[in-house]
């Protein structure tokens, strides 16, 4: 298996666009996560999902991101409108069970100017 | 609820240890993990340690667990600069299908 797949590994955009980050998780892999992480607040979990169903979302800075995951084999995280301060490295994992070791992938360093 | 603490940077001169420490609030976890960060690249898990056991050792790698105190520490023999990276510890919680919580990670810098 090629790991977790995240695209694109770089993203730069201008403020008030909307960015769409994507993610490819582990085949056979039942729980799903969205990380962001900074230089300030280190490493932050925004969402997870258990075989495909969102579970906790607390994590969500703002009604500006949103996630969605149609499918065992895809999800993604979607800022709309960004703001330079969304900008950081997403990473997406996933693992087996929820609980278990989580595979993460290489990121999404985006910036917003 | 539970919460995962690392120093922030530690140094050290090539050839020397290095120890890692954390420290962790939930009792009921059954599994903790060493994550290891390159730069510019994701997460890797690097060892773990079922709840059940005092010490594991793997190479250069030797993790140390008190679950008494809750405190977790990684040490890595003679350190090279390969090793500089950022290090994550990350707990099982007990509650179960929950996610790993992580700690903010300790910067470890080796000095040629």
């Amino acid at each position: 298996d090629a790991g977790v797949i995240q695209s694109p590994r770089h993203e730069v955009t201008e403020m008030g666009q909307e960015v769409t980050l994507r993610c490819k998780p582990i085949s056979g892999h039942n729980s799903l996560f969205w990380y962001r992480q900074t230089m300030m607040r280190g490493l932050e979990l925004l969402i997870y999902f258990n075989n495909n169903v969102p579970i906790d979302d607390s994590g969500m800075p703002e009604d500006r991101f949103s996630a969605k995951m149609p499918n065992a084999s895809f999800s993604t995280l979607k800022i709309q409108p960004s703001e330079p301060r969304d900008s950081a490295v997403y990473f997406c994992a996933s693992s087996l069970n929820g609980d278990t070791e989580a595979f993460f992938g290489q990121g999404t360093r985006l910036t917003v100017v | 609820g539970e919460d995962v603490e690392q120093s922030l940077f530690l140094s050290v001169r090539e050839g020397d240890s290095s120890v890692i420490n954390c420290t962790y609030t939930d009792s009921s976890s059954t599994y903790l993990y060493w994550y290891k960060q390159e730069p510019g690249a994701g997460l890797q898990l690097l060892t773990y340690i079922f709840s059940n056991m005092d010490m594991k050792q793997d190479q250069r790698l030797t993790v140390l667990l008190n679950k008494k105190d809750k405190h977790l520490s990684l040490r890595i023999a003679d350190t090279q600069t390969g090793d500089s990276a950022i290090y994550f510890c990350a707990e099982s919680p007990g509650s179960g299908n929950t996610p790993l919580v992580f700690g903010k990670g300790t910067r470890l810098s080796v000095i040629a």
